[in-house]
């Protein structure tokens, strides 16, 4: 268990609806990271927040946002859905802002119809 | 039309054989790489990590080696076990932050009784 906790597991929705998935760091981390994986894309950085604050941006659309709360949890939002935004969407952490190693969660699931 | 997955290689070892996992990165800037292990259902789970400034590190039953002449990472695993069968992703951060991790497509690894 890495410490990591995402909810939810899994998502099933709609083309076009909107999601939200969150995520809570192991304790002490300051640091969020969300990624992508998908089949044909592989493990894809998102963005990162550090202690409230956006560090570090990716391959991220401008349909998705990301944001970490006071309490250092995180959300991102999907929305405008596509079909081809079904993938694992994993969050790591970790303590400071850079330069060590990310723990992740075991991912939510997005499936869109 | 139907979508194309990653092809991952696979090795397939011997129980209790020594394992070598190979990763060629892409950017001779990239300061900070890490090794991921990834069982399925799981999201992925740090084995190892090593900077620029030292060409070798070990853990417990693994070594990472890095040779940037050939920008090439490998992990080795001793006395392998089933426990090891996942899939294995190196990455790497060229930014400097240590944050923004570029990972590379997975090795499978199977395990034979």
């Amino acid at each position: 268990d890495s410490g990591v906790t995402q909810t939810p597991k899994h998502l099933i929705t709609a083309t076009g609806q909107r999601v939200t998935l969150r995520c809570s760091p192991r304790s002490g981390d300051l640091s969020v990271y969300w990624y992508q994986q998908s089949l044909d894309q592989g493990l894809q950085f998102l963005i990162q927040y550090y202690n409230g604050e956006e560090r570090a941006k990716g391959n991220i659309l401008e349909r998705f946002s990301a944001q970490q709360f006071p309490d250092l949890h995180s959300e991102l939002n999907l929305s405008s859905l596509e079909l081809g935004d079904s993938a694992l969407y994993f969050c790591a952490s970790s303590p400071g802002p850079g330069n060590q190693p990310q723990h992740f969660g075991d991912g939510t699931r997005l499936s869109i119809l | 039309g139907e979508s194309v997955g990653l092809h991952l290689p696979t090795l397939s070892v011997q129980e209790g054989d020594n394992s070598i996992i190979n990763c060629a990165y892409s950017n001779s800037a990239s300061d900070y790489f890490i090794w991921y292990k990834q069982e399925s259902g799981k999201g992925p789970q740090f084995i190892i990590d090593i900077r620029s400034n030292m060409d070798k590190r070990q853990g417990q039953r693994v070594t990472v080696l890095l040779n940037k002449t050939v920008k090439h990472l490998s992990l080795q695993i001793a006395a392998t076990q089933p426990g090891d069968s996942a899939v294995y992703f190196c990455a790497e951060d060229f930014t400097g932050g240590g944050n923004k991790l570029t990972f590379g497509t997975g090795t499978q690894l199977k395990v034979e009784l």
